[in-house]
């Protein structure tokens, strides 16, 4: 069966600090791949997607990047945090079929 | 723009009853909606979904039902349980689009 990890399970940073969040897959191959942020009291907002390695689509302009090393690990990053960086950030991924599915998620707090 | 609007931010129901929850959606190219359910501090995970080839699907106590000319969806449960509070997100998406557009929840308190 596919499981999906995510860590670390929460953070918190200073503003100005780098951030590095990290996903990973087991039990598939060639998964597609999605960061999404829940802000406080908001939905979810997709923040990048990736059907394959290096092949990253961004969708909204941003503090953050993400990149795609191998398979089955999709890595979030910043250089420079703001506090409008604080949220919930989930990875989720999606095979052949509709559903997409999500990690535990991580909380980060950037004060 | 907000394409899946979930207007009712919250509902509280009594354990037993039916909990309904309503979405609505801008984009007449979405065919396909999913349910989401979300506890505090968890991922979401998958509930329920319809294609819009249909305009009912059920799985236990959950059925969605959904209005393509309203351009409206809702799930029912049925009978609701303690169990299922929760915040759960409507989602939508597009035939050949990996993405899914999701609305901004609702949050389902079941009281005993």
């Amino acid at each position: 069966s596919q499981t999906i990890h995510q860590w670390p399970a929460t953070l918190v940073q200073p503003v100005g600090s780098p951030l590095s969040l990290e996903c990973t897959v087991e039990g598939t191959s060639n998964p597609n791949l999605y960061w999404y942020r829940q802000a406080a009291g908001r939905g979810l907002q997709l923040l990048f997607y990736s059907v394959g390695i290096g092949q990253i689509s961004s969708e909204v302009p941003q503090n953050l990047s993400a990149s795609r090393p191998q398979d089955r690990q999709f890595i979030l990053s910043s250089k420079k945090l703001l506090l409008s960086d604080s949220g919930f950030y989930l990875c989720a991924w999606s095979g052949s079929g509709d559903e997409q599915f999500f990690g535990p998620g991580t909380r980060l707090t950037v004060l | 723009d907000q394409q899946v609007k979930q207007n009712s931010p919250s509902l509280s129901v009594q354990e037993g009853r039916i909990s309904i929850l309503n979405c609505d959606y801008t984009n007449s190219m979405f065919d396909y909606f999913l349910w989401y359910k979300k506890y505090p501090a968890e991922g979401p995970t998958f509930l329920i979904s319809i294609s819009s080839i249909k305009d009912k699907n059920e799985d236990g106590r959950f059925t969605v039902f959904l209005n393509k000319s309203a351009k409206h969806l809702s799930l029912h449960i049925v009978p609701s349980q303690p169990g299922d509070s929760a915040v759960y997100f409507c989602a939508a998406r597009t035939t050949n689009d990996y993405k899914l557009s999701f609305g901004a929840g609702t949050t389902v308190t079941v009281r005993a």
